[in-house]
């Protein structure tokens, strides 16, 4: 099947630094991204859906200006965390979508914010 | 809203045993039903799927009959091994509009040999 990596598996920061994390598609093009956070033992809560060359579809309640997303080509899109705190730890996992709807996901990005 | 409500976990059993995940969900319309698996260090990955009342989808020795009646959607195997150990997440998918996949709260399976 299809590779999605993401990019780094897990980081470590200061509160108030901001925190860069790359999604890409190895081996496909992908016209959707989506971007998912999972806190322990809860369920993924979807927070944006990334189009490429267009502006990222945020969940109700997800802040835009928080929570940047760039999908810059097919094959890449990042989510940057900005002004992190401790309250912004979690699990943030990507997903890409073929043309034919099925979904690939990535490996998921740990973040800790000190 | 739709919703996923997966059976609390986390589940452990002996190699061999019969397994059952219970997934139920809420929604409009007729929505797709999925199992993703998620391994140790590694991303979800689609495990199986069904697309309409009935369906059954299957994979790998697990099964899943899409209950429009009950809205569930439970996975079951027969034998499980030690290899199924991992997190398993039940989603569901409209079938029209967006491709956004709302997932339940996931259940840990641990297999002890």
């Amino acid at each position: 099947g299809a590779v999605v990596s993401q990019h780094p598996s897990w980081v470590i920061c200061k509160s108030g630094t901001s925190v860069k994390i790359e999604c890409r598609s190895l081996d496909f093009q992908a016209t959707t991204m989506f971007w998912y956070r999972q806190f322990p033992k809860q369920s993924l809560m979807l927070m944006a859906t990334s189009n490429e060359g267009s502006k990222a579809t945020y969940e109700q309640g997800v802040e835009k200006d928080k929570f940047l997303i760039n999908h810059a080509s097919l094959t890449l899109s990042t989510l940057t965390v900005t002004s992190a705190h401790p309250e912004d730890s979690s699990f943030y996992i990507c997903s890409a979508s073929l043309l034919t709807g099925e979904l690939f996901f990535g490996e998921g990005s740990r973040l800790t914010v000190l | 809203g739709d919703s996923v409500t997966q059976m609390e976990g986390p589940v452990t059993l002996s190699e061999e045993a019969f397994l059952t995940i219970n997934c139920t969900y809420t929604a409009t319309g007729y929505p797709s039903l999925f199992w993703y698996v998620q391994y140790p260090g590694e991303g979800l990955q689609l495990l199986l799927k069904a697309t309409k009342a009935d369906d059954k989808g299957s994979n790998k020795g697990f099964e899943a009959t899409y209950r429009k009646e009950t809205t569930s959607f439970h996975l079951e195997k027969g034998s499980v091994q030690v290899s199924d150990s991992a997190v398993y997440f039940c989603a569901l998918r409209k079938n029209q509009g967006a491709q956004k996949l709302v997932f339940g709260q996931g259940t840990r399976l641990t297999i002890n040999p």
